[in-house]
């Protein structure tokens, strides 16, 4: 069964602070991982990484995906009140399928 | 990216009412998805909406509770009807982008609670 494991759960940190969120999955035939940022409602995109060891990088917020170890970390620096939100690490259902199976989400609290 | 906005964008209901949620997308998509958001959870895959066919249900999920219309590529439809208060959740439909797999926007969402 596809599964896709967020940690930590939740993290509250100070503005200014570097913080590292984790994604670990299990899936039959990779083909991508994809960062929301979910504040409100709705999940924005944030990246769709598809190959090892190629760091995405958009402002201060960066992704990488190690398809050996099989997961993928979102690092945020310099953090805003405005980066308070929940992290959504997601990946296309295997067997070809468009699905996409959701981690838990991290809720990020950024503190003044 | 494509352009995504639902109606209404929060509902509260009766139970054993029917609430249409409304999904339209400023481009044509190959793929619309239906997701529920239940409160403290992450999203759950409802359905596949098939343009010009039935949709695609997820285990758990059923067409008698959650009809869905897909009659053109910009647009669907999600139906939760004989609402109880354990179907108060956000609602979300996305859309992936021809030529952009695996892509997947979400609009921002309905907020439905069922008294």
């Amino acid at each position: 069964e596809d599964k896709v494991v967020q940690s930590p759960l939740s993290l509250v940190v100070h503005e200014g602070d570097t913080v590292t969120l984790n994604c670990s999955y299990e899936v039959t035939n990779f083909r991508s991982l994809l960062w929301y940022k979910q504040e409100k409602k709705a999940p924005t995109f944030l990246f769709m990484l598809t190959s090892s060891g190629i760091e995405k990088k958009s402002g201060r917020l960066s992704s990488i995906l190690d398809k050996k170890e099989l997961f993928s970390i979102l690092n945020i620096t310099a953090t805003q009140t405005g980066d308070s939100a929940i992290y959504l690490c997601a990946l296309p259902k295997g067997g070809g399928s468009e699905k996409l199976v959701f981690g838990k989400g991290t809720k990020l609290t950024v503190n003044p | 990216s494509a352009v995504i906005s639902q109606k209404p964008s929060r509902d509260i209901c009766q139970r054993g009412t029917s609430l249409t949620i409304q999904c339209q997308v400023d481009s044509q998509v190959t793929m619309m998805f239906w997701y529920r958001q239940q409160p403290g959870q992450s999203l759950t895959l409802i359905a596949t909406a098939n343009q010009g066919s039935e949709a695609t249900y997820e285990s758990g999920f059923v067409i008698d509770k959650f009809p869905i219309s897909r009659p053109n590529l910009t647009f669907s439809t999600l139906t939760v009807s004989n609402m109880s208060p354990e179907d108060s959740s956000i609602y979300l439909c996305s859309a992936e982008k021809q030529g952009l797999q695996e892509t997947q926007y979400f609009g921002p969402g309905t907020r439905l609670l069922v008294l």
